[in-house]
């Protein structure tokens, strides 16, 4: 069966430490990966996008950064936290083969 | 402008009512998904349109390609249904969110 994890559930950074939010995909090849941002009483913010190793798509300018170092695990990384980072992300995964996207559990990061 | 609009943002019903919400979209899609988000934060998928109606349990989806729009309706409601109800819709390999419906359902 096909599954993503993502962790960890929730997070408290101090500001100016870095970040590292993994997401792998189980049950599938050659996904479509996404990392998405919902900050309080906003709807999901489109971060990064990513078709195949090692090819990352910005959709925001920003302090975060993302990799895939393998087909399916796809990372968000920050060097330095800011306040403003703190929010929920969600991975999250789709084919080309059929239009459904199936979502992490998130992560709830607040930066203090 | 957002590419998908919700209504209404929050809601409150009491046990037992229908309950109706509304997206609407101004990009061209492939696919529509109404997607439900529990306070603990994660997110599953509760439909996927791209044409007609479909349902499942006490749950119906509709979507209107020409007119752009798309409804989520429960008939008798429960608590259990309080959640945020997202629409999202597929364009390419993107997805574009709505910025969710609140939904409580009272004793």
């Amino acid at each position: 069966s096909q599954t993503i994890h993502q962790w960890p559930a929730t997070l408290v950074q101090p500001v100016g430490s870095p970040l590292s939010l993994e997401c792998t995909v189980e049950g599938t090849s050659n996904p479509n990966l996404y990392w998405y941002r919902q900050a309080a009483g906003r709807g999901l913010q489109l971060l990064f996008y990513s078709v195949g190793i090692g090819q990352i798509s910005s959709e925001v300018p920003q302090n975060l950064s993302a990799s895939r170092p393998q087909d399916r695990q796809f990372i968000l990384s920050s060097k330095k936290l800011l306040l403003s980072d703190s929010g929920f992300y969600l991975c999250a995964w789709s084919t080309d083969m059929n239009t459904e996207a199936f979502f992490g559990q998130g992560t709830r990061l607040t930066v203090v | 402008k957002n590419e998908v609009e919700q209504s209404p943002q929050n809601l409150t019903a009491q046990e037992g009512e229908f309950i109706t919400i509304n997206c609407s979209y101004s990009v061209g899609i492939s696919a529509l998904h109404w997607l439900q988000q529990h306070p603990g934060g994660g997110i599953v998928s509760l439909f996927m349109l791209s044409s007609g109606k479909k349902k499942h349990g006490r749950l119906i989806a509709t979507i209107n390609i020409q007119e752009k729009h798309s409804s989520l309706h429960i008939t008798a409601s429960h608590p259990r249904d309080s959640a945020v109800y997202i629409c999202a819709v597929r364009t390419g390999n993107q997805f574009y969110f709505g910025t969710g419906t609140s939904l409580t359902v009272i004793p």
